[in-house]
């Protein structure tokens, strides 16, 4: 079964300080993997996209990784702010289909503390 | 920001009533896509469509119906609202893509609806 874990399930940082979010999956074929950030009452907005070949990707302050081999991802938040409060979904996209369906996670709660 | 847009962002209403939950963009985008999320629950693919006239039903059963009469509207009816559908509803809107390219699925900001 086809299945996106993410952990914490939440978390609380004071603003400043750096946080790394973990995400394991079991989506095969596997196609690509993104992370999207999704504030309280609004839809996902990506952050990034990963392909089978890309180890890492950078989206300001944001760092995803991405190991094929062991099916894991982590997303890396640095010198957090107030507005990264938000909720951090990890999805993985397989190649079987040509809608190339989405796999979500439930999100990781982030709190940033002032 | 994104360039779709869902109507109304929050709806309560009572059992029974038909409601429709409006959905469009502007990007010019063959796929579009319906999700359900209940708190702290992930997305649940509920209906999409590869383009016009085509509409198709996703991994979640839902008792709602969809149509795409045109490239960039795509309305999610309820004959007759219940409280089980008591729920966050996600529109999202992708370009056509080879199976296994990447692709960008934009969302709308959703509809918060809650039926009494």
């Amino acid at each position: 079964k086809n299945q996106v874990e993410q952990s914490p399930q939440s978390l609380i940082i004071l603003e400043g300080k750096n946080c790394t979010l973990q995400c394991n999956y079991t989506v095969s074929p596997f196609s690509n993997l993104r992370w999207y950030k999704q504030d309280t009452g609004r839809g996902p907005v990506s952050l990034t996209i990963m392909t089978f070949s890309e180890n890492t990707k950078s989206n300001g302050r944001y760092t995803a990784t991405l190991d094929a081999d062991t099916k894991q991802s982590s997303l890396h938040i640095t010198a957090s702010q107030l507005s990264d409060s938000a909720s951090y979904i990890c999805v993985v996209s397989d190649r079987g289909s040509t809608l190339g369906r989405l796999y979500f996670g439930r999100g990781t709660q982030l709190t940033v503390w002032p | 920001e994104a360039d779709i847009y869902q109507t109304p962002r929050y709806l309560v209403i009572g059992t029974g009533k038909k409601i429709t939950l409006e959905c469009s963009q502007t990007m010019g985008h063959d796929k579009m896509y319906w999700y359900q999320q209940d708190p702290g629950m992930e997305l649940h693919l509920i209906h999409y469509s590869y383009g016009v006239n085509s509409t198709e039903k996703g991994d979640l059963s839902s008792e709602s119906t969809v149509s795409r009469i045109r490239t960039e509207h795509f309305p999610l009816t309820l004959e007759s609202a219940r409280p089980s559908h008591t729920s966050q509803y996600l529109c999202a809107s992708s370009e056509a893509n080879l199976a296994g390219d990447p692709y960008e699925q934009y969302f709308g900001p959703g509809t918060r609806l809650t039926v009494t």
